[in-house]
Formats: structure tokens, C-alpha cells, sequence
């Protein structure tokens, strides 16, 4: 069993709002990811989580913040986003970070759309 | 160093033919490399990795085939079909960091019926 799973699917918010995209796993991983995928490109990384603490932010602007509340879940909160930021966020996760043959499993992505 | 340049960026191949798509990678220091399967609207799902010990590596339909000299890797799809029809990233990565995972540019695989 592989499976990311991701909360919601598609989001649509203003510029203005306050929104969360969630992320569950329960494959014992314990190395969480997100992603940012826009159309016809390869996803890009954002943030690593390993052991439930941040260890990569890949200069990622302040709007996004990602929260891990324990070893299953990952949260990405979103505020004041901009409309270039709309795109496919996907979460991920490993078994471990940093060890040779790391293989990464995506979630199915959730869909944003900032108007 | 770290790119990973992938070719075709589309490819289109009737029913029952063989898909192959190729990358090529600079940085010897790449110790994995998975391949990804994208449908439209969905994430990335693993389909197939190898490392560079090995020449070549099949799982069902889907083989990879290494050329660590050539610093070249590349996918076959067998008697692809249209349920094939896909996004196909190529990947390396590094000591199992994510920073050190880099993806090519994508192939657009359409599989005619």
C-alpha cells in the first residue's frame, strides 16, 4: 500500500483568504514532502519534513507555511496567495530521507485556484 | 550538472507499438533513478526505478534499459495501449535526498487506438 491521500482536491480562494491543504499517510513513512506542479512541468520541491521536523525549505515565500502535527499528517496553510501560485500541490513521502534508493510516493494532488 | 534532459517531449504511437523515451543525465555522483507515470488531473505514481549496478531492469510491459558509460536511461513500453496515454518523467536523485532529486522535462505519451 502506496497511498498519499490528499484533502480537498480542488480549492478556489481569493487573495484575501486563509486556506489549508491537507495530507495523510499511514505507511510508517518518515518523510513527508510538498510539491508544487504547474501544467506540463515536473513537480518542484517546497518542503521536507523528516522525523516531523522541517529540514528543507526550498525558499519558499512566507504565504506558504507547512505544519506537521505528527509522523501521518502534513498540513500546507495558505495565506494571501497570489493568482501565479495557483497549481497542482502535491504531497509525498519516503520511508527515509536521505538514504541512497529514497523512493517518493505522491498524493493525488490537490488543485488551487486563487482569484 | 544537475540536469536530467529528456526527449521526446511528445511522442505518439499506435496501439500495440513500442514507446521508448530517453534521458540523459551529467552528474556521475546520481545513485537511482525512477521513472513517474502522470495521468491528467492526478499525481505522479511511481511506475518503474533501477539503479546504475544494473543494466536493465522489466516489470511486465514497462523495462528500463541503462547505459551507465552513455550516462543514458531510457523506457520501453511494450505493446503500449491507450490506457498508456500518460505524462512520463524521468528522475535521478542523490544520497535519497529530495533536494538532490531531479525530474526531466516530461513526455507526453498518446497511444492511438
Amino acid at each position: 500500500d502506496t497511498e498519499v491521500t490528499q484533502t480537498p482536491k480542488h480549492l478556489v480562494m481569493g487573495m484575501t483568504n486563509k486556506k489549508s491543504l491537507k495530507c495523510e499517510q499511514h505507511m510508517g513513512h518518515r518523510a513527508m514532502y510538498w510539491y508544487k506542479q504547474k501544467a506540463k512541468k515536473p513537480p518542484e520541491l517546497m518542503f521536507v519534513y523528516s522525523y516531523e521536523k522541517l529540514s528543507i525549505n526550498e525558499s519558499v515565500p512566507s504565504r506558504f507555511s507547512p505544519e506537521c502535527p505528527n509522523s501521518s499528517l502534513l498540513n500546507l496553510h495558505l495565506h494571501a496567495l497570489q493568482p501565479e501560485d495557483s497549481a497542482l500541490y502535491l504531497c509525498a513521502s519516503s520511508r527515509r530521507e536521505g538514504f541512497s534508493g529514497n523512493t517518493i510516493y505522491f498524493g493525488e494532488g490537490s488543485w488551487l485556484t486563487v482569484v | 550538472q544537475q540536469q536530467v534532459k529528456q526527449s521526446p517531449q511528445s511522442l505518439i504511437v499506435q496501439k500495440g507499438g513500442i514507446s521508448i523515451i530517453n534521458c540523459a543525465y551529467e552528474n556521475t555522483a546520481f545513485d537511482y533513478f525512477p521513472w513517474y507515470q502522470q495521468f491528467p488531473g492526478k499525481g505522479p505514481a511511481l511506475l518503474i526505478a533501477i539503479r546504475p549496478d544494473v543494466s536493465e531492469k522489466k516489470e511486465g510491459r514497462f523495462t528500463i534499459s541503462f547505459n551507465k558509460s552513455a550516462k543514458q536511461f531510457s523506457l520501453h513500453i511494450m505493446d503500449s495501449q491507450p490506457g498508456d496515454s500518460a505524462t512520463y518523467f524521468c528522475a535521478a536523485s542523490r544520497d535519497g535526498s529530495a533536494r538532490q532529486l531531479t525530474f526531466g522535462s516530461g513526455t507526453q505519451l498518446t497511444v492511438l487506438p
